[in-house]
């Protein structure tokens, strides 16, 4: 069975630190999602991109956080510097166009601890 | 905007106990409805899922049913298991462009042999 693959699943880093996820979709798949979960509560979107393109990073905090999809496969993000409160899983997902596009398939994710 | 209100948790049954796991939404138009598990450290995993009012998702022997009246999906199985101890998502897609998946807060269960 297709899965969405992230690295590394854990990540423990120090504050004003840089941290780097990777995420590699479902092979065809041209939507992908990355989404930020703190502990106790439900995933919320960070960023979204359309092949290479983004269509929706408002809840992104730029100043700090990035990404790129730039061959419209995988993608990384990155957060430079770290700070206490990213302390949370980073998930992953794609989906399809067409039928079955509004069925998202998550990664296991990237567990982040700033200390 | 859209937003997704389900129970807080923790949920703590016996097994074979009945579950039911309450969801609400707020929308405009039709959007489509989802219950998502995830598995102590893994993913999340779609459960299952409605696109239109009155349709019953079910699977694994969990079901809910879109009830545009009262806006609600609620999750329920018969006669719950210890593998089900998961957190339970549920979220909502809008119809409209890109909206984003929103998901609830989540709700631990745990169920006890």
């Amino acid at each position: 069975e297709a899965e969405v693959a992230q690295s590394p699943r854990y990540k423990i880093t120090e504050k004003s630190q840089a941290v780097a996820f990777w995420c590699d979709p479902i092979s065809g798949h041209a939507t992908l999602y990355w989404y930020r979960q703190i502990l106790g509560q439900g995933p919320e979107l960070l960023v979204q991109f359309q092949d290479e393109s983004v269509v929706d990073d408002s809840q992104l905090p730029k100043d700090r956080f990035s990404a790129e999809r730039l061959k419209g496969v995988d993608s990384t993000l990155k957060i430079q510097p770290a700070e206490l409160g990213d302390s949370a899983m980073y998930l992953c997902a794609s989906s399809s166009t067409g039928w079955g596009a509004n069925v998202l398939t998550f990664g296991a994710g990237s567990r982040l601890t700033v200390l | 905007g859209n937003s997704v209100t389900q129970m807080e948790g923790p949920v703590t049954l016996s097994e074979e106990a009945f579950l039911t796991i309450n969801c609400t939404y707020t929308a405009t138009g039709y959007p489509s409805l989802f219950w998502y598990v995830q598995y102590p450290g893994e993913g999340l995993q779609l459960l299952l899922k409605a696109t239109k009012a009155d349709d019953k998702g079910s699977n694994k022997g969990f079901e809910a049913t879109y009830r545009k009246e009262t806006t609600s999906f609620h999750l329920e199985k018969g006669s719950v298991q210890v593998s089900d101890s998961a957190v339970y998502f549920c979220a909502l897609l809008g119809n409209s462009g890109n909206t984003p998946l929103v998901f609830g807060k989540g709700t631990r269960l745990s169920v006890i042999a």
